[in-house]
């Protein structure tokens, strides 16, 4: 199975700042890894799929980089509704598997 | 308006069975991939299944190998999952979502609220 590891698990930050949260895979994925946002209570939220692309709808703030095994979500200047969890999901095999995700606080 | 409808969760005793049902509306159900995802409570994400539009492809988790079964009817727009042999890991919150593959990647747009399931005695 792959691994996904995310760094940091939580964070605390504040509205405006630069955040960057790190995914890495045990081996390579290629560019098979997506970015989803939960909020309490809800669903997750496709934010970045194929590491690089932004899903429809998504705030240009956001966007994602990395191919193989190391990988970046990064939120350009942070937003009172961005405060939530962030998962990254690997598609490349079977079974998919998810980092254990990252939670932004507010500071 | 795409929706995603999850039913069928529930308290159940350790041993017991569950079916979830998703009903999907607002895209072609027939042409897309579908997977059950859970979480267990304030726990993070895992993938349990997915069935190809077709129902002939079929992945399973380990951690469900043997006692679940992912199904689909086409004509009835939905996926479901048959569940046996509950035990307490099982308890989270299933969510029914779409898998896409375009764009040299492979992701899931769609999700539906979710439906708990509970295993205790």
């Amino acid at each position: 199975d792959i691994q996904m590891t995310q760094s940091p698990s939580s964070l605390s930050t504040s509205i405006g700042d630069r955040v960057t949260i790190t995914c890495r895979a045990s081996q390579s994925i290629g560019k098979y890894l997506n970015w989803y946002q939960q909020k309490p209570g809800k669903a997750p939220k496709l934010l970045i799929y194929a590491a690089s692309s932004l899903h429809s709808g998504v705030p240009s703030r956001f966007s994602g980089s990395g191919s193989g095994t190391h990988f970046t979500l990064t939120i350009s200047s942070l937003q009172p509704e961005d405060f939530a969890t962030y998962f990254c999901q690997q598609t490349y095999s079977i079974p998919i598997t998810f980092g254990q995700g990252t939670r932004l606080e507010i500071k | 308006q795409v929706q995603l409808v999850e039913s069928g969760g529930g308290l159940v005793k350790p041993g017991g069975s569950l079916r979830l049902s998703c009903a999907v509306s607002g895209f072609t159900f027939s042409d897309y991939y579908m997977s059950w995802i859970r979480q267990a409570p304030g726990k993070g994400l895992e993938w349990v299944s997915y069935i190809s539009s077709s129902g002939e492809t079929i992945y399973y988790a380990d951690s469900v190998k043997g006692r679940f079964t992912i199904s689909r009817d086409n004509a009835k727009n939905s996926v479901f999952l048959q569940m046996s042999s509950l035990t307490a890991d099982d308890t989270a919150m299933y969510y029914c979502v779409d898998r896409k593959c375009s764009g040299g990647g492979c992701y899931s747009d769609y999700w539906g609220q979710g439906t708990l399931v509970t295993v205790s005695s």
